[in-house]
Parts: structure tokens; C-alpha cells; sequence
């Protein structure tokens, strides 16, 4: 069945240091994507990175990181020179059947919190 | 170049009552989909609409419903609504490919007393 997991419902980082949080997946589609999302206390939720399971190296965008290891089905976000601005809800999620084109469906983590001290 | 905006930002309903939220896409996306996001949870897929028309359906009763337009916003609507109706209901656009993100708008809070 299909499944995403975050274990950590609270994560605390210093300000300028790195922090990882961790996904686990589960599917049975060998074609899907893995999606990182941010949800300040606003609610909206903001798109931060993107991986398909076909992707050669791991996507990285501006401070964002994914650490993606296909055969333990993880997918863990790398957050470099942390932020006040950081602090929020972090969720994990994925598509099945990307190349397919007409799902939409996504499957969400239950999120991790994360607490950026000054 | 405006993202997905949503109406009304807050709602207060009594049980049994109707609700209809709405969501504008962003500019150049076609296809819509609806999200629940109960308190401590992850979101919850409601549908997806594109071209007018319902594609995808999540694991929710008839009670939930809804409507794309030619300019492709669209509506949720709610009836006979149970407390547990209340959540944040997230509106998300998107392009056709499989593999672009879902944009999302700042959601609706719907309050069920």
C-alpha cells in the first residue's frame, strides 16, 4: 500500500547549522515522485523540492537538499544554513504513476515540526 | 503573476448546513485539486478536476462535491456538514505533466459548530 512516513514529529536546529529530516516511502509503482513541502503557521503550503524516482542525482535547490536512497525507499530533506524563517511544518509526499501524466494524487506524511533557535 | 487564491479565508457553518469554498488556479495551470488537512494531520485528497470534469476521486462520501468552470477555477461544495467536516480545506493547481508540483493556495478554514 502506499505510504509515506516521518518519524520525527519535532526537530530542533540553531540557527546556521544543517538539519535533516527524515521520509520513508512505500510503493509498488516504479514510476513516482517525491515531493517536500513547507507549511508555516499561515497554512499555505510551499513547494520546496522535487525528485523522480528515474532521476540519476539527488535534486538540490538553493539551500534545500534531497538525500534520496532509492533501495532503503528514503528520501530525507537536507536543510542547509538554517533560518529563523525555517521554522514551520515540513511534510513529505509522493505521486505514483508520474510518467502517466493524470494523476494528481498525492500521499502525505504526517509532517515534522521544525523549531529554528536563535 | 497571481497564484492560487482562495475564498472565503475563514468560515464559521452550524451542522447539517451547505458550504461552498472556492479556488482560482494559478495563471497558465488547468488542472485543480482539492485537499483536507485536519488538525496534527497531513493533507487528505478529496478530487481533482480538469477540463470540467472530475478525474480522481479520494476516499471521501457523496456529501463532497464539485465544479470546474471554463476559465478552470472551481468549487468544493460541502452538504449536510458533521463536525468532523471541520479542517482546513487547501485548494492546489497544477501544469499536465506528471512530475510538476502542486501549487496551493492559503486554504480555507471551515469551523463546524
Amino acid at each position: 500500500a502506499q505510504k509515506i512516513t516521518q518519524t520525527q514529529p519535532g526537530m530542533f536546529v540553531q540557527e546556521k547549522e544543517a538539519v535533516t529530516l527524515d521520509c520513508t516511502y512505500d510503493t509498488s509503482d516504479p514510476s513516482y515522485g517525491l515531493f517536500w513541502y513547507k507549511q508555516p503557521s499561515s497554512g499555505e503550503m510551499i513547494f520546496l523540492i522535487y525528485q523522480g524516482s528515474y532521476d540519476q542525482q539527488n535534486a538540490t535547490e538553493g539551500r534545500y537538499s534531497l538525500n534520496f536512497q532509492k533501495a532503503r525507499k528514503s528520501a530525507n530533506l537536507v536543510i542547509s544554513a538554517s533560518q529563523l524563517g525555517d521554522s514551520a511544518m515540513y511534510f513529505c509526499a509522493m505521486r505514483e504513476a508520474v510518467n502517466a501524466g493524470n494523476n494528481r494524487k498525492l500521499i502525505w506524511g504526517l509532517g515534522t515540526s521544525l523549531a529554528v533557535n536563535p | 503573476d497571481a497564484g492560487v487564491t482562495q475564498s472565503p479565508t475563514h468560515l464559521i457553518k452550524t451542522r447539517g448546513q451547505q458550504v461552498t469554498l472556492r479556488c482560482s488556479p494559478k495563471s497558465g495551470h488547468d488542472t485543480v485539486s482539492w485537499y483536507q488537512q485536519a488538525l496534527g494531520q497531513g493533507p487528505q485528497f478529496i478530487f481533482q478536476y480538469y477540463e470540467e470534469e472530475e478525474r480522481q476521486r479520494g476516499n471521501f462520501p457523496d456529501r463532497f462535491s464539485g465544479h470546474q468552470f471554463p476559465n478552470y477555477s472551481s468549487e468544493l461544495n460541502v452538504n449536510a456538514l458533521l463536525l468532523g467536516d471541520s479542517a482546513l480545506y487547501l485548494c492546489a493547481s497544477s501544469l499536465g505533466d506528471g512530475n510538476s508540483p502542486l501549487h496551493f493556495g492559503n486554504g480555507t478554514r471551515l469551523t463546524v459548530t
